[in-house]
């Protein structure tokens, strides 16, 4: 069965980067899309961007424009996300979430499980 | 951005009723909706996408309705596993979350 797995658990000083990864395994990689999602202590979640690997190229939530990047790597079945500029408002869990269909909009039904990022100093 | 606005925040219930949770989107966002299930110290799963299909494996006591801008998930005879946070998402332009609606006992 498909599977994404996360880097660990991560601390960060303010105004350094963050950079977590999500293997898949068990299903397709570079044909779906897979989205990065951000859950803050004890609130909602934050859609932060997408990538399609075979087609290479992120699109961003508004928000995150110019501070995050979203990669992925066919080769390893690996998504990444990176954060820069980090603030004390960036500390949260961060998942990864894959794509229900291909070639289609589509909402999340595989995720991994999350990584908890602290930004302190 | 699309704006999705869940309510009500808290849902008092008791097991074996119903709940029904609402959302409403800033902008039609035709049936490109989903409901998803987050309990504590897990990552979202989801129950309902394309506003009314059950995701595989999800019980027949959720049930969702609504196209445009207003949609219900539907909880019939609750069980004490219900009992979790709920958020609905719009994938029509790009992805949003709404804020999510606690089902409490």
């Amino acid at each position: 069965q498909v599977q994404l797995v996360q880097s660990g658990a991560e601390v960060k000083k303010p105004g350094s980067s963050m950079k977590v990864s999500c293997k898949t395994s068990g299903g397709s990689f570079s044909r779906y899309g897979f989205n990065w999602v951000r859950q803050a202590p004890g609130q909602g979640l934050e859609w932060m961007g997408r990538i399609i690997p075979i087609l290479g190229r992120a699109n961003y939530a508004q928000r995150f424009q110019g501070r995050v990047t979203i990669t992925a790597e066919t080769s390893s079945s690996t998504a990444y996300m990176e954060l820069s500029g980090l603030k004390s408002e960036d500390t949260a869990i961060y998942y990864c979430a894959r794509e229900v269909d291909i070639g289609t909009t589509s909402p999340f039904d595989y995720w991994g499980q999350g990584t908890l990022v602290t930004v302190s100093s | 951005e699309i704006v999705m606005t869940q309510s009500p925040g808290t849902l008092s219930v008791s097991p074996g009723e119903t709940a029904t949770l609402s959302c409403r989107a800033s902008q039609s966002v035709s049936s490109n909706l989903a409901w998803y299930q987050q309990k504590p110290g897990q990552a979202p799963r989801l129950l309902i996408y394309g506003a009314s299909t059950r995701a595989t494996g999800i019980p027949a006591r959720f049930s969702g309705s609504g196209s445009a801008t207003e949609f219900t998930l539907t909880i019939s005879s609750l069980q004490s596993e219900d009992f979790a946070l709920y958020y609905c998402q719009q994938y029509h332009d790009w992805r949003t979350f709404g804020q999510g609606t606690k089902v409490e006992i």
